[in-house]
């Protein structure tokens, strides 16, 4: 695609219930990011997938918290049992290749609200 | 751990006039890259700028410039000629050489005033 596309663009859930965050990166790129911005404060990185190697799962900051990536293409970040704190929005990237030249472009984000 | 501070919460600036944002970082490593992204209200981060931390020279995008000074890991974007466009929340990041994710400040909200 065009650039970088994300679903749903908001999303309201109740505090306990699961959500499915849906990233689809620009076509080719091997790379993909996911990043989380809560209110007031910058991107932290959550997770980080390159090809077929074993994802950077180092930002994700609990086990409730998981993300796929199927046939190097669509993620799903996946959150369980969510908290009012996971409230913020979630943006994704993608990059070409890891490395030097590797700018990552990223998504519209999913603001979720859990109430 | 690396960590990127940005001291301004909010600018403004006058149409047409110049505008300096502020951003510090602290690594241990030699070698890295360093950004400024806006992010309009649409939330769709747009990368404005990039510097090497072996190019001596600062990088320059038409109207935005940055002060890189690696001693002082101070890394400023300078927007000359501001545009009512321009309003946005702009992000300083930093990126380890061969590394992935990218760490960010907190962010400085520019308004522009016409």
């Amino acid at each position: 695609g065009a650039g970088v596309s994300q679903s749903p663009s908001n999303k309201v859930t109740e505090k306990g219930k699961d959500v499915e965050l849906r990233c689809d990166p620009i076509s080719g790129h091997t790379a993909l990011y996911w990043y989380r911005q809560s209110l007031g404060q910058g991107l932290e990185f959550l997770i980080y997938f390159q090809g077929n190697s074993a994802p950077d799962k180092s930002g994700l900051p609990s086990d409730r918290f998981s993300a796929e990536r199927t046939g190097g293409s669509v993620s799903t970040l996946t959150i369980q049992r969510t908290q009012q704190e996971d409230s913020a929005v979630y943006l994704c990237a993608s990059s070409l290749v890891q490395g030097i030249n590797n700018e990552q472009f990223f998504g519209p984000g999913t603001r979720l609200t859990v109430l | 751990a690396q960590t990127v501070t940005q001291s301004q919460p909010e600018m403004s600036v006058q149409e047409a006039e110049t505008v300096t944002l502020s951003c510090t970082y602290d690594t241990s490593e030699s070698d890295y890259y360093l950004f400024w992204y806006k992010q309009p209200p649409s939330r769709q981060m747009i990368l404005v700028i990039r510097q090497e931390a072996y190019k001596q020279q600062n990088a320059t995008e038409n109207r935005f410039s940055v002060n890189f000074q690696k001693a002082a890991k101070s890394f400023s974007l300078k927007i000359s000629d501001s545009q009512l466009g321009d309003a946005a929340m702009y992000f300083c990041a930093y990126r380890m050489e061969y590394g992935n994710k990218l760490v960010f400040g907190a962010g400085t909200i520019l308004r522009v005033k016409s």
